[in-house]
């Protein structure tokens, strides 16, 4: 069956970087596009970043641009964030998700359990 | 501030119908399928409707997707206790080129 396990959330103090990894199973990883998706805590859900099946092609919410950086291995079947620069509105969990299958058919259809990053001095 | 709005919070009693709205704009909700999304408390999201309409295998037909211009309806039938969470609605905006949510809405079960 489909999995997605994310880890890496840590605490952290302002300023520092964090990598958090979403190991992927049981689907063709290379064939779906991928997006992480946050959620501070009591808050709404936020989407983050997705990347292509081949990588090739990312995208990012304007509160992260260029201090998140989302990237895949699919020799690997995994899924990556390098968080740098971080701050404490990046205190949230963290949430791999899948994206379409060579641009078709739905996204978001399976979730990770997530990963908790707490940014605090 | 989300860019989808969505009212904070619902209710119904059992077996009732209700219905969670989300509005938008043409770059997003007008142009583009609409998600929705069920969130159990302590639990990560689970996908009820895609292509504003279309159910994933094993969501009952009871949530039901409907969009029309730059507004969508989640509609759940035959309210049941275990239909009490959040719930959240989420499209592309292609003006962002950004993927966009509404803030969710808190449904209770009375």
């Amino acid at each position: 069956q489909v999995q997605l396990v994310e880890s890496g959330g840590d605490v952290v103090q302002p300023g520092r970087s964090l990598r958090l990894s979403c190991a992927a199973s049981g689907f063709t990883f290379s064939d779906y596009a991928m997006h992480w998706v946050r959620q501070a805590p009591g808050k709404g859900l936020e989407w983050v970043a997705a990347i292509s099946f081949d990588g090739n092609n990312k995208y990012y919410a304007d509160s992260v641009k260029g201090r998140l950086t989302i990237s895949r291995d699919n020799s690997k079947n995994t899924l990556y964030l390098q968080m740098n620069s971080l701050r404490d509105e990046d205190t949230a969990v963290y949430y791999c998700a899948n994206g379409r299958v060579r641009g078709n058919g739905p996204e978001f259809d399976y979730w990770g359990q997530g990963t908790l990053v707490t940014v605090s001095s | 501030q989300s860019v989808l709005t969505q009212p904070p919070s619902a209710s119904g009693t059992p077996g009732q119908r209700v219905t969670i709205s989300c509005s938008g704009s043409s770059s997003n909700i007008g142009s583009n399928s609409v998600y929705w999304f069920q969130q159990l408390p302590g639990t990560a999201p689970k996908l009820l409707i895609y292509s504003s309409n279309q159910w994933p295998s094993g969501v009952p037909d009871r949530f039901s997707g409907s969009k029309s211009g730059t507004s969508a309806s989640l509609a759940i039938s035959g309210l049941r206790s275990e239909d009490e969470a959040d719930y959240y609605c989420a499209a592309w905006d292609n003006s962002l080129s950004a993927w966009v949510f509404g803030g969710g809405t808190q449904l209770t079960v009375l």
